[in-house]
């Protein structure tokens, strides 16, 4: 039982270029949502998913796109990078939606 | 390396002895509130939680105390240890059903030897 993975764990992108970051979860949980992590401010929700093929979006949203083809897998796509984009992002997932299982993170630096 | 949590209040607290970290939550109709642990390089682990409809809740170590009349929870950790150094966020669910999770900025827990 793996919990909540996340790929890739770093990755550095030049502005304009797109990248997807995958999330899978293999507890069978029906939430899945993507977080993003700035110094000195909480995690912020950019997009969730309350089950296979439904998506909705969160606190700050602009900039990224999100599909959740699979129950197990959630991903987020960044179609052109920003440098306001660097951050660390957190996958998590939920069984009923209220206590969350969080991956490692992905470290992502846009120059 | 860390780079989340630069600029967080910090709470320095000897081994041994109780912690209390704080957390003011925004929003009235939230009815739900969890803590999260997060330590360097990882992600955020779950502590405790809490429903509107109680006061206070005990885990192992670990207590929340809800006032809703002032909108303030806080965290309580007995018998502080070096593996309790870490970020403390307190998250709330705002309005009740969206699954919207807002998150505090933390509060960092320095455990001094």
């Amino acid at each position: 039982n793996a919990g909540v993975t996340q790929t890739p764990k770093f990755r550095v992108l030049k502005t304009g270029q797109s990248m997807t970051l995958l999330c899978a979860q293999d507890m069978n949980h029906e939430y899945m949502y993507w977080y993003r992590q700035d110094p000195g401010m909480g995690l912020r929700l950019i997009h969730y998913s309350v089950g296979e093929g439904t998506t909705a979006k969160g606190e700050v949203p602009d900039g990224y796109n999100v599909s959740r083809l699979k129950k197990q897998n959630f991903l987020l796509g960044l179609e052109s990078a920003a440098p306001s984009q660097t951050s660390v992002y957190f996958c998590a997932s939920s069984y009923d939606g209220q206590r969350q299982y969080f991956g490692p993170g992905t470290r992502l630096t846009v120059t | 390396g860390e780079s989340v949590g630069l600029h967080l209040p910090t709470l320095s607290v000897q081994e041994g002895d109780n912690s209390i970290i704080n957390c003011a939550y925004s929003n009235s109709a939230s009815d739900y509130f969890i803590w999260y642990k997060q330590e360097s390089g990882k992600g955020p682990q779950f502590i405790i939680d809490i429903r509107s409809n109680m006061d206070k809740r005990q885990g192992q170590r670990v207590t929340v105390l809800l006032n809703k009349t002032v909108k303030h929870l806080s965290l309580q950790i007995a018998a502080t240890q070096p593996g309790d150094s870490a970020v403390y966020f307190c998250a709330e669910n705002g309005t009740s059903g969206t699954y919207k999770y807002i998150f505090g900025t933390g509060t960092r827990l320095k455990v001094l030897a």
